[in-house]
């Protein structure tokens, strides 16, 4: 069974630095995807950023990247430069292309002026 | 505009009494899931279709049922609600490298 962790429930970061989500998972798949998502007040689910597992470049989106260690099953979220509206709940996935996906249970971020 | 909609946003109903929550997607996606989401448990999967007339359970599908008649529709029905269903729930449809979620549904079971 596919499982998702996250061990910090709460993060803080001052605007314009730096901040790194943990995220570890275990899946017994080959091919496999890893997602984070952005959960804002809004409660709107957002997607932040994907990482094919086959792939060994890290993905990256502006000022969001990934850490990827898939020995490790290590999936980290870099979140560089920050801004206020950063702050939110932020959610790890794993999951196979056309099934379920399954979510870690989220940290909360929040970015201090 | 792609998008996953859901009705109603919010709801407070009581112990026992029927409720259906709809879900439309306009992207002809195939897998569609509901999902339930409660603090410090991230989102479980409560059932899933891969296609019309194909529904499966997911993690936790107890005093759930749901249905798949039209591609794009995949209504969650509590034919007796209890509140320990009380929860914020989410409606999505998935393209194979995404998912794209519904705006949720905020459910009070008295």
């Amino acid at each position: 069974a596919q499982t998702v962790t996250q061990s910090q429930p709460e993060m803080s970061v001052q605007e314009a630095e730096t901040v790194t989500l943990s995220c570890t998972y275990d899946t017994s798949e080959s091919d496999y995807y890893l997602f984070w998502y952005k959960q804002p007040p809004s409660r709107q689910m957002i997607l932040v950023i994907r990482q094919e597992a086959y792939k060994q470049q890290n993905a990256t989106e502006n000022r969001f990247s990934v850490n990827f260690q898939k020995a490790a099953k290590s999936f980290s979220l870099k979140i560089s430069d920050s801004q206020l509206g950063d702050a939110a709940m932020y959610f790890c996935a794993s999951g196979c292309e056309g099934d379920k996906v399954i979510f870690g249970p989220g940290t909360s971020l929040s970015v201090i002026p | 505009e792609a998008q996953v909609t859901q009705n109603p946003r919010y709801l407070i109903t009581v112990t026992g009494k029927k409720l259906t929550v709809t879900c439309s997607q306009n992207m002809n996606h195939e897998y569609m899931s509901w999902y339930r989401q409660d603090p410090g448990l991230g989102l479980r999967q409560i059932y899933y279709s891969m296609n019309v007339e194909v529904t499966d359970k997911g993690d936790v599908p107890e005093g759930y049922k749901v249905s798949r008649k039209e591609k794009r529709n995949f209504p969650l029905i509590l034919e007796s609600p209890s509140p320990n269903q009380t929860s914020l729930y989410f409606c999505a449809s998935n393209s194979g490298l995404e998912q794209f979620f519904g705006p949720g549904t905020r459910l009070t079971v008295l």
